[in-house]
């Protein structure tokens, strides 16, 4: 059972472009969390999923950022017209279940340049 | 809302002292506490969970506690190396809708 895979993971994206990161949770598990780890600082919860559904996007920034788990296929994090203080890392988690233990990937770093 | 504090932010150790990180949290409503550590510039790599039930959890020379009605966590590292330099978060899993909750990390330096 491979872990959670994430990709890429290294992004570099001119100001103004989109970023598409891609989350592929581990078999069987259908609740996905996306965190955001700004330079020096710790992960910031952003948006649950679970299939189809967005369960909680409290720590989504308002605009330009969007995130889906579809049906078939990986969760997408989506960023629109990327600005400098987009760079960070983002991680991704997934789990069985909301009280079970949430395995996490190895991240995308996203420089925007 | 959830607030995960770590304690202290930086550490500098000699090779060989056993050495204690701290994490407390402010809402005792949780799932489970983990511990991570992450080498500059990758990704989280578990070292121990600990479910809510639970006091204390083991593997190799680390030892975490949980005391869930103080709100604090200690993550005990015995014989230090230079090979266990890196930064250690604390992460608390809620029970509002399963998110966790990561402290800023303790930057644990271990000098041979």
């Amino acid at each position: 059972n491979a872990g959670v895979m994430q990709n890429p993971r290294h992004l570099v994206r001119r100001r103004g472009q989109e970023a598409r990161l891609r989350c592929s949770p581990m078999k069987g598990h259908s609740h996905v969390y996306w965190y955001r780890q700004l330079p020096e600082e710790g992960l910031k919860f952003m948006v649950y999923l679970q299939k189809e559904n967005i369960i909680d996007e409290s720590g989504m920034p308002k605009e330009r950022f969007s995130a889906e788990f579809p049906k078939e296929g990986p969760s997408i994090l989506r960023i629109q017209q990327v600005v400098r203080g987009d760079s960070a890392a983002y991680f991704c988690a997934s789990s069985p279940g909301a009280s079970t233990e949430a395995f996490f990937g190895q991240g995308t770093r996203l420089t925007v340049v | 809302k959830q607030e995960v504090t770590q304690i202290p932010a930086a550490l500098s150790v000699p090779e060989g002292e056993n050495l204690v990180l701290n994490c407390s949290f402010t809402d005792s409503a949780i799932y489970n506490l983990q511990w991570f550590r992450q080498d500059p510039g990758k990704g989280l790599t578990s070292l121990l969970l600990i479910q809510s039930s639970q006091r204390e959890q083991t593997s190799g020379r680390l030892n975490a506690s949980l005391d869930k009605s103080s709100g604090r966590s200690t993550l005990y590292i015995a014989a230090s190396q230079p090979g266990d330099s890196a930064t250690y978060l604390c992460a608390v899993r809620g029970t509002n809708a399963g998110k966790s909750t990561f402290g800023d990390g303790t930057t644990l330096t271990v000098k041979p």
